[in-house]
């Protein structure tokens, strides 16, 4: 069974700092990785989606890498700022079972002014 | 394209009522599915319908039931509600042909039971 775990729960940096988020999964065998943000109360807005062959993907300030060998992803968000404050969810889809996302519990970051 | 719209937003139910969670998408996808999503926890599973006229149950489906109405509609049913099913409840839905195997989530439905 595929466990997906997001480590620290929560996070808390000056602006400006630099941001790394990680995310591990046991079962290598997977189709995509992707990297949600939840605002309190909101929904789900996706952020990156990295497929299996691939290592990274860069959306603006956002960098998530994919290590598939080692069941770790990680997301990289450069010189945070206090709107980057949210919960971050990564989740997978594994290779055994397409119709099912498995999510992480999430990071809560908290970006000082 | 609204792509995938949820009704209610919020709801509040007495422990033993009963309601149905709407869903509903617009992007002509095959795949529909239903989460819940519990304080501090991420999503979680209940049901799915991979195409229309098929579901399967998920990680969490006992006291919940639902129908694949057609193509864009895929409806969660609580029949008689109980306190541990406070939760906010995603739609989403999914096009089989897309080899990404993205999803695409509603805003959620705010349930709690008292």
């Amino acid at each position: 069974k595929q466990e997906v775990t997001q480590i620290p729960a929560a996070l808390s940096v000056p602006e400006g700092e630099n941001l790394v988020l990680n995310c591990s999964f046991t079962d290598s065998a997977i189709y995509n990785l992707q990297w949600f943000r939840q605002d309190p109360g909101k929904g789900l807005t996706s952020l990156l989606l990295i497929q299996s062959s691939q290592r990274e993907q860069t959306s603006g300030r956002l960098n998530a890498s994919l290590d598939k060998s080692s069941g770790r992803s990680t997301l990289y968000i450069a010189a945070s700022q206090p709107g980057d404050s949210a919960t971050y969810l990564c989740a997978v889809v594994v290779k055994a079972a397409v119709n099912k996302l498995t999510f992480g519990g999430g990071t809560r970051v908290l970006v000082k002014p | 394209n609204a792509g995938v719209t949820q009704t209610p937003k919020f709801q509040v139910l007495k422990t033993g009522q009963s309601m149905t969670l709407q869903c509903a998408q617009d992007m002509n996808h095959n795949s529909m599915y239903w989460y819940r999503q519990d304080p501090g926890m991420g999503l979680r599973l209940i049901y799915y319908s991979a195409s229309e006229g098929t579901t399967d149950k998920g990680e969490v489906p006992n006291g919940y039931n639902v129908s694949r109405l057609n193509k864009r509609e895929f409806s969660l049913r609580l029949e008689s509600a109980a306190p541990s099913q406070t939760s906010v409840y995603f739609c989403a839905s999914r096009r089989v042909q897309d080899t990404n195997y993205e999803q695409y989530f509603g805003p959620g439905t705010r349930l709690t039971v008292t």
